[in-house]
């Protein structure tokens, strides 16, 4: 079955500095992936996704992602973090058009201001 | 406004007592899912369907139940709830083809 796994379970930086969450995820397939966000008490939102293209993919708030196919990798930058992305982040792979969609336990994002 | 709706948003029952999470969006979307949010875990797939009529279990459907009569409606049901099941619920929906889901606010459930 697939699985997604986040290297991070927990992640404290300070406004400004550089951020880095990995993705990885065990399906040989084509998939399609995404991060999605969630702020405290909040439902998720979609940050950014790729389908297919330049592996390079810019989101909202100034965050990217690369894909990195040969190392089944969705890692997410962002160059210098802000008190307000402080949030949940969880990355998603889909197969077979949504009939197997599946998340990343998640990675907790603490910027200290 | 385009959106998923859920409700109840909090829920406490008593283990056995059968209840009904309600999801409904105003998108048009063929595909919707429920899944269950617990810490260090993520959310994990309970139940999807891909259009009217047709469902299928996700990663954790045990304990679970659903029904989709209608395109925009798609209800959880737990017919007998158990402690286990205390979890936060996020609705999603999303059209055909390559598309992200839009998630509901969340429906946080205790079962004592």
């Amino acid at each position: 079955a697939q699985s997604v796994s986040q290297h991070n379970h927990h992640v404290i930086l300070s406004e400004a500095a550089s951020l880095e969450l990995g993705c990885n995820y065990s399906y040989g397939g084509t998939v399609n992936l995404f991060w999605y966000v969630q702020y405290p008490g909040q439902h998720l939102q979609l940050l950014l996704k790729y389908f297919s293209g330049d592996p390079l993919v810019k989101g909202i708030k100034g965050f990217e992602a690369e894909f990195i196919k040969s190392k089944f990798s969705f890692n997410l930058r962002k160059p210098s973090v802000q008190w307000s992305d402080t949030a949940e982040y969880f990355c998603a792979v889909e197969e077979n058009y949504g009939q197997n969609f599946v998340f990343g336990p998640g990675t907790r994002l603490s910027v200290l201001p | 406004e385009a959106q998923v709706t859920q409700n109840p948003r909090y829920l406490i029952t008593v283990t056995g007592k059968k209840l009904t999470v309600t999801c409904s969006q105003n998108m048009n979307h063929e595909y919707m899912s429920w899944y269950r949010q617990d810490p260090g875990l993520g959310l994990r797939q309970i139940y999807y369907s891909m259009n009217v009529e047709v469902t299928d279990k996700g990663d954790v459907p045990e304990g679970y139940k659903v029904s989709r009569k209608e395109k925009r409606n798609f209800p959880l049901i737990l017919e007998s709830p158990s402690p286990n099941q205390t979890s936060l619920y996020f609705c999603a929906s999303s059209g055909t083809g390559y598309n992200e889901q839009f998630f509901g606010p969340g429906t946080r459930l205790t079962v004592l």
